[in-house]
């Protein structure tokens, strides 16, 4: 069975500084995605940015990119130049070929003007 | 081009009543799964629906939960006899295709607060 786990519960980050979020994995899969969802309070689920597995290159969506360290099982959220807009909570989660993704218990992200 | 609909958006039942959830996909998807979020919590698969079939009801509690994705129509997370133990909010998801060949993205619904009281 797959597991992910977020080892942050809360983070804070002053406006404009960098912040990085955690997440590791458990699989026996070979081939899988990886995810960063973003919850504000209205509740809807966002997708942040994904990674394939078999892809060494680490994603990048604007402000968003992963630290994706395949043997470590590890798949961090750096967010830059933090905006007051990216306050969610944020969570990993993981896709393998059962089509069913995997949730991490989430990171409440503060982001202080 | 709607996003996937979910109602309603808040619903408040007693105790042994039943909660029916809707859940209709974007245009041209197919595919539908339930997850619920309890409180304080990341999401949790409940299971996976093509049109007319259950591919996959590996998260579903085995009594009082039943889903359907009926071949016209919302598909239908249905809950008898409700305990305050369900109350959470309930999301559905849509996809175009099979995403086993992970190819087509997930796009979620605003979710479904279901409140036992």
């Amino acid at each position: 069975a797959q597991t992910v786990t977020q080892s942050q519960p809360e983070m804070s980050v002053q406006e404009a500084e960098t912040v990085t979020l955690s997440c590791t994995y458990d699989t026996s899969e070979s081939d899988y995605y990886l995810f960063w969802y973003k919850q504000p309070p209205s509740r809807q689920m966002i997708l942040v940015i994904r990674q394939e597995a078999y892809k060494q290159q680490n994603a990048t969506e604007n402000r968003f990119s992963v630290n994706f360290q395949k043997a470590a099982k590890s798949f961090s959220l750096k967010i830059s130049d933090s905006q007051l807009g990216d306050a969610a909570m944020y969570f990993c989660a993981q896709e393998t070929s059962g089509s069913r993704l995997t949730f991490g218990e989430g990171t409440q992200l503060t982001v202080n003007p | 081009n709607a996003g996937v609909m979910q109602n309603p958006r808040h619903l408040v039942r007693r105790r042994g009543q039943e909660a029916r959830l809707r859940c209709s996909p974007m245009k041209g998807h197919s595919h539908v799964y339930w997850y619920r979020q309890l409180p304080e919590e990341g999401l949790k698969f409940m299971v996976y629906l093509q049109k007319e079939n259950i591919i996959d009801e590996s998260g579903m509690p085995k009594e009082r939960f039943s889903a359907e994705f009926p071949k016209e129509g919302p598909s239908i997370l249905r809950i008898q006899q409700v305990v305050r133990g369900d109350s959470a909010a309930y999301f559905c998801a849509s996809s175009r295709e099979d995403r086993a060949r992970h190819n087509s993205p997930l796009h979620f619904g605003n979710g479904t607060r279901l409140t036992v009281t």
